[in-house]
């Protein structure tokens, strides 16, 4: 596609009920990263991918947190138990050469709005 | 400066002001710094990535310029209008490689009043 694409954009779930959230990359690009943004603030880094190996999960915030692109393309990131505490915007980016280039901008999806009641 | 810093936090100009705003981060072991621009539900966009010092990138009125020496980056735009009213972030790789993650600043809120 022409950007980075998200599903679904908004989810309204109850505490304890598990949740996937999916990322479509932009065509070919290596790198995919999670980010998860908070009301008013810069977005915080979670996990990343250089194709299908996940390269760093450091930001990831405790094991109900997991995410994984089996293929290289698409990306699940999944919440476990979901608590109320996990409400934000997760976003995804993607940029072309995993790194190898400097200059390598990631591009940001429009996000999804996560709401654990 | 252990992470990256941004300021002012918030600025209201008006129509035709110029303006500016910096984005401090660590000068140790730089590679890149990233700027973009976000205006709330939307996306954020990617305006600039700076590799290299003395650098300054231009896209229409707004312009940046890097000092990796020091540590800091200019973002400034020239006659701002109302569309620009936004978020400006920084960002700044963190990891052995730019291909690793970003860490973002607070980012500085323009608005800017007609």
């Amino acid at each position: 596609g022409a950007g980075v694409s998200q599903s679904p954009r908004y989810k309204v779930t109850k505490r304890g009920q598990d949740v996937a959230l999916r990322c479509d990359p932009i065509s070919g690009h290596v790198s995919l990263y999670w980010y998860r943004q908070a009301l008013g603030q810069g977005p915080e880094f979670l996990t990343y991918f250089n194709y299908e190996a996940q390269q760093d999960k450091s930001g990831l915030p405790n094991d109900r947190f997991s995410a994984e692109r089996p293929e290289g393309s698409i990306s699940t990131l999944t919440i476990q138990r979901t608590e109320q505490r996990d409400s934000a915007m997760y976003r995804c980016a993607s940029s072309p050469t995993g790194g190898l280039h400097r200059g390598d901008e990631q591009f940001f999806g429009p996000g999804t709005r996560l709401t654990v009641l | 400066i252990l992470n990256v810093e941004q300021s002012p936090q918030s600025l209201h100009v008006q129509e035709g002001d110029s303006t500016n705003f910096t984005c401090s981060f660590p000068s140790s072991n730089f590679y890149a710094l990233h700027w973009y621009r976000w205006e709330t539900a939307k996306s954020p966009e990617a305006l600039f990535v700076m590799t290299l010092n003395g650098d300054e990138k231009k896209k229409g009125r707004i312009s940046a310029t890097l000092n990796t020496k020091e540590g800091y980056s200019y973002l400034y735009i020239k006659g701002s209008q109302p569309e620009d009213s936004a978020t400006y972030l920084c960002a700044f790789p963190r990891g052995e490689t730019s291909g690793s993650r970003l860490t973002f600043g607070e980012g500085t809120q323009l608005t800017v009043n007609p």
